[in-house]
């Protein structure tokens, strides 16, 4: 099995405080790097997908990058509030059926 | 239109007790699956399905069966439940190409086995 890696594992700020977390994947292979936010008590909602190498997405104040040559990706949160707590999880696709999904990055923001 | 819903929200087994969970999505997906969310595993492919009539086996299949039997429904099964079946389960569809497999989640089923 292929792993997908997220770090860090978990992630404290102050509200306003800006923040990344990283996902690195197989570069092999590559088809779509996805990106969901996790709140506590309900379920996975996607962010953004992103397919080519230099790929950035942008949301609001979140925004990510694609690396797929190196296999990695950022998700950037700019000016941190106490909404954005969640688990961020990034999943793999090598272009099969399924998604690898990392163990996610849990973010909490303190007011 | 109600996405993606799972059948029951908790359910509390003993060991050895059998049970059938229920996936319904009304949005004409292609695919479906079934992940398991424990703490500090993240979520893991238990068993998935690419269209009515097939199934798959995912990364953690023991002790679990499914079936496809009408395109909007996927059910999961525990023939004999076991303590390390406690765990939060989440279903998912997508439709293949469509936003390259983005995939669309449950609320989730609280599973716990005494």
């Amino acid at each position: 099995i292929l792993n997908v890696e997220q770090s860090p594992q978990s992630l404290h700020v102050q509200e306003g405080d800006s923040t990344n977390f990283t996902c690195s994947f197989p570069s092999s292979n590559f088809y779509a790097l996805h990106w969901y936010r996790w709140e506590t008590a309900k379920s996975p909602e996607a962010l953004f997908v992103m397919t080519l190498n230099g790929d950035e997405k942008k949301k609001g104040r979140i925004s990510a990058t694609l690396n797929t040559k190196e296999g990695y990706s950022y998700l950037y949160i700019k000016g941190s509030q106490p909404e954005d707590s969640a688990t961020y999880l990034c999943a793999w696709n090598s272009g099969y059926s399924t998604l690898t999904f990392g163990k996610g990055t849990m973010l909490l923001v303190s007011p | 239109n109600a996405g993606v819903t799972q059948t029951p929200k908790f359910r509390v087994l003993k060991t050895g007790q059998s049970m059938t969970l229920l996936c319904a999505q009304d949005m004409n997906h292609e695919y479906m699956y079934w992940y398991r969310q424990d703490p500090g595993m993240g979520l893991r492919l238990i068993h998935y399905s690419v269209g009515e009539g097939t199934t798959a086996k995912g990364e953690v299949p023991d002790g679990y069966n499914v079936s496809r039997l009408k395109k909007q429904n996927f059910l999961l099964g525990l023939e004999s439940a076991a303590p390390s079946q406690t765990s939060v389960y989440f279903c998912a569809s997508s439709i293949p190409g469509l936003a390259v497999n983005t995939q669309y989640f449950g609320p989730g089923t609280r599973l716990t086995v005494l």
